[in-house]
This record gives structure tokens, C-alpha cells and sequence, in this order.
């Protein structure tokens, strides 16, 4: 049962171009959404996160999107740079349930 | 502020064994959750302790156990080990009260062959 799903699997973008990841989600307790980016042989990083009090979040070249009624949400990488190259992971939580639930991952290639 | 750390980096086991992975929190930080992250997928939440109590846990069995202790680090424990517990072991803490906000270490990848 995979609560949270993430596409695409792989994404490939030039550099200078948007790369948007979309993530859906079923429980509707969910009310917590952090995004985080991940490096090879390295633990996830914080990047954004969203409460669905707000439609949308921006955090430097980085924003998210929510649309509560859809359940999905989704992350914009502006101007993205090869740097920027990493597994990016959407997550959910549900109030104190202190657990969080998360996609399957994007693969992101940014080319110079 | 030192950050989330994990140790070992690496460990290679045999079907059966035992084995133990630790955790130091971020300064400041009194949870610490566990996640089990297999190749090619999202981590999955193990189990998490708060003031050396397990306060929930995910759907692993028996044999995946751990402690916290006074100093909020963290001990995870697996014993009899099969070949798909071969993974990324990530440790995230968190503060009481803000634990949405977790932040995770570097993990450990165990093998087990």
C-alpha cells in the first residue's frame, strides 16, 4: 500500500531549465509535506516543506505547490544547475504520528 | 551544532548474524527515528524513541529493536539477519514538539551476504 506517490521515476533537464516533481497523496490526515533532496552515498537533506494552510511555498529557486482538494503537491526547481543532480524524495506526515511516508524517489540529471 | 552522525559507514554480515548500528542526534535534539532505506526506494519508517521509550513503530518485525539513551543517542539492533535486510540504515532526529522537522545522518549500508 503505498500512500504517497511520486513521478516521474527519472527526469532529465538542461541546465537553466524548470524540473517540477508531482507527488499524490491518499490520507487526508496527512498535514505535513517536506520535500527532501538526496546525494549518492549520503542521508536525505531538508529542502522545503509545506503545511496545506498554504498553496504554495518558496524558498530561493525552490517552490512548492499544494493543492489540498487534488491531494497532490508538487516541488519546482527553477533555473536548475547540474549541482542540483540527486534523488529528490516527497514525504508526508499526519499530525504527531512523528512517522514519515515517502515516495519512491525522482531522479533528477540536470546537463550542462 | 554538529550535525546527525552514524557509525559505522559500512558493514558486511552473514545470514544469521547479529548486528548494531548507532546514532548521535543533532545537538539540541531529544528524538531519534529510524528509517530503512533499500536500493532504488524511499526510506521506511523502522521505529522512533523519545525520552529512551519507543513512541511508535512501523511494520517490521520483532527482530528489529533499539534503545536510546540519556545522552538522546541511539542504538538500532537486528538480529537474525535475512538477505533483504540489505540497506541504507538512515537515523533522523528531531526536537520534542517540532518532530515534523526531522534531519537525518549520513546511514549506515549493511550487506548481508
Amino acid at each position: 500500500q503505498q500512500q504517497v506517490k511520486q513521478s516521474p521515476q527519472s527526469l532529465i533537464v538542461q541546465k537553466g531549465g524548470i524540473s517540477i516533481i508531482n507527488c499524490a497523496y491518499e490520507n487526508t490526515a496527512f498535514d505535513y509535506f517536506p520535500w527532501y533532496q538526496q546525494f549518492p552515498g549520503k542521508g536525505p537533506a531538508l529542502l522545503i516543506a509545506i503545511r496545506p494552510d498554504v498553496s504554495e511555498k518558496k524558498e530561493g529557486r525552490f517552490t512548492i505547490s499544494f493543492n489540498k482538494s487534488a491531494k497532490q503537491f508538487s516541488l519546482h526547481i527553477m533555473d536548475s544547475q547540474p549541482g542540483d543532480s540527486a534523488t529528490y524524495f516527497c514525504a508526508a506526515m499526519a499530525g504527531s504520528n512523528y512517522k514519515l511516508t515517502f515516495g519512491k524517489g525522482t531522479l533528477l540529471t540536470v546537463n550542462p | 551544532e554538529t550535525g546527525v552522525t552514524q557509525s559505522p559507514t559500512h558493514l558486511i554480515k552473514t545470514r544469521g548474524q547479529q548486528v548494531t548500528l548507532r546514532c548521535s542526534s543533532q545537538s539540541g535534539h531529544n528524538t531519534v527515528s529510524w528509517y530503512q532505506q533499500a536500493l532504488g526506494q524511499g526510506p521506511q519508517f523502522i521505529f522512533q524513541y523519545y525520552r529512551e521509550e519507543e513512541n511508535g513503530r512501523g511494520n517490521f518485525p520483532p527482530r528489529f529493536s533499539g534503545l536510546q539513551f540519556p545522552n538522546y543517542s541511539s542504538e538500532l539492533n537486528v538480529n537474525a539477519l535475512e538477505l533483504d535486510d540489505s540497506a541504507l540504515y538512515l537515523c533522523a532526529s528531531s526536537r520534542s514538539g517540532n518532530t515534523d522537522t526531522q534531519y537525518f545522518g549520513p546511514g549506515t549500508r549493511l550487506t548481508v551476504l
